[in-house]
């Protein structure tokens, strides 16, 4: 079966500070990648999807960016931090056989101060 | 066109009472409708979907009705339970090789004894 993974599952970073957000995928092979942010109470903003490895469109014109160095390895990062990145950070998955279904992982709950 | 619009933003039901959660779509290319459930503090989980060649679906307790004349679908929850106090989100896909799901806004539910 397939399990999606985030880490870490808290971060308190300071504004300026650079972000690293790891999700990873197992069970299946050429998943397309999906990171979404969701502010407190808000509904859920696509800011990057990844088709294949270095394959990255990007939602939402911001200090974030993405990569995908592995199938089915997808990161977030930041070089400096804004308070306005604070929010609930999803991972989520999807594939050709799962008809269009997106499975989302349990999220970073990242706090910027 | 891209957007899908969902309402109530909250809804407070008795124990026993039927939930109904309302959207709307522009799109007529969009073909595949799910729904995902969200507790607080985890990832939205996928709790049923359809395609637009049914009017009805039903699993269990939920039940989802789609009028395509009308471009609406809507997700039913009977005998609502205190467990099924969750934000339900509805979404929207336009067929394989788009792959990003519009979601709507968000409904929190409350069940009350």
């Amino acid at each position: 079966s397939q399990t999606i993974h985030q880490w870490p599952a808290t971060l308190v970073q300071p504004v300026g500070s650079p972000l690293s957000l790891e999700c990873t995928v197992e069970g299946t092979s050429n998943p397309n990648l999906y990171w979404y942010r969701q502010a407190a109470g808000r509904g859920l903003q696509l800011l990057f999807y990844s088709v294949g490895i270095g394959q990255i469109s990007s939602e939402v014109p911001q200090n974030l960016s993405a990569s995908r160095p592995q199938d089915r390895q997808f990161i977030l990062s930041s070089k400096k931090l804004l308070l306005s990145d604070s929010g609930f950070y999803l991972c989520a998955w999807s594939g050709t056989r799962q008809g269009g279904e997106q499975f989302f992982g349990p999220g970073t709950r990242l706090t910027v101060l | 066109q891209q957007q899908v619009k969902q309402s109530p933003q909250s809804l407070i039901v008795q124990k026993g009472g039927i939930s109904i959660i309302n959207c709307a779509y522009e799109n007529t290319a969009f073909d595949y409708f799910p729904w995902y459930q969200q507790f607080p503090g985890k990832g939205p989980a996928l709790l049923i979907a359809i395609r637009p060649d049914v009017s009805e679906k039903k699993e269990g307790r939920f039940t989802i009705s789609f009028n395509k004349s009308a471009k609406q679908f809507s997700l039913h929850i009977m005998d609502s339970q205190p467990g099924d106090s969750a934000t339900y989100f509805c979404a929207a896909l336009r067929g394989f090789g788009n792959e990003k799901l519009t979601f709507g806004t968000g409904t929190r539910l409350t069940i009350i004894p």
